[in-house]
């Protein structure tokens, strides 16, 4: 079976420029998280969806941060205008029925902003 | 105070030996997850417990709900095994993964 794919894995741009990250979850999974994780910290959530409906975004930055899921498949999160503090690695998880299911994580994207 | 922290925060150990890492969270929880991410690399699953222990290969977790501690056993480490360990409680109240500070441990021959 498959695991969380992500891409790109890696990701240069400038800063200002959009980005865009792609995940697919686990098939069946019904819940998709995005995390963020600065260098040698935690990850820090990002948004939850269960299904297509976003259930927790309270720590996106909506000023530069979207996100959508689609028909409750595949994810994408965008950032638009990027700056230098978004450096970072995002992850992507899925579990099959909301959070007190199993995590599995993507490989996740490194994100360099210059 | 955090509401995990781990022990130790740095482990190193030689190849064989019996490792042992701890976790101690304040707040309430529905589960608890024990998490594995290699330098550069992704963050893998290793355990999600809500009681009692539960057995992987080399790898054991336990949890005691009631003393709000969890530790994370590994039998017979090998050099593979370098990586960082990471306790992630998920919160009753949020339903959110608390994650904890994170236990590098080496591996040596």
């Amino acid at each position: 079976e498959a695991g969380v794919v992500q891409s790109p894995r890696y990701k240069i741009i400038e800063k200002k420029q959009p980005v865009a990250f792609w995940c697919n979850p686990i098939s069946g999974h019904n819940t998709l998280y995005w995390y963020r994780q600065n260098l040698g910290q935690g990850p820090e959530l990002l948004i939850r969806y269960e299904n297509e409906e976003a259930v927790d975004d309270s720590q996106l930055p909506k000023d530069r941060f979207s996100a959508e899921r689609l028909k409750g498949v595949d994810s994408t999160l965008k950032i638009q205008p990027a700056e230098l503090g978004d450096s970072a690695v995002y992850l992507c998880a899925s579990s099959l029925q909301g959070p007190t299911y199993e995590q599995y994580f993507g490989p996740g994207t490194r994100l360099t902003v210059t | 105070k955090n509401e995990v922290e781990q022990s130790p925060q740095n482990l190193t150990a030689q190849e064989g030996e019996f490792i042992t890492i701890n976790c101690s969270y304040s707040v309430g929880i529905s589960a608890l997850h024990w998490l594995q991410q290699h330098p550069g690399g992704g963050i893998v699953s290793l355990f999600m417990l809500s009681s009692g222990k539960k057995k992987h290969g080399r790898l054991i977790a336990t949890i005691n709900i009631q003393e709000k501690h969890s530790s994370l056993h590994i039998t017979a480490s090998h050099p593979r095994d370098s990586a960082v360990y990471i306790c992630a409680p998920t919160s009753y109240n949020t339903d959110k993964l608390i994650f904890g500070t994170g236990t590098r441990l080496q591996v040596f021959p």
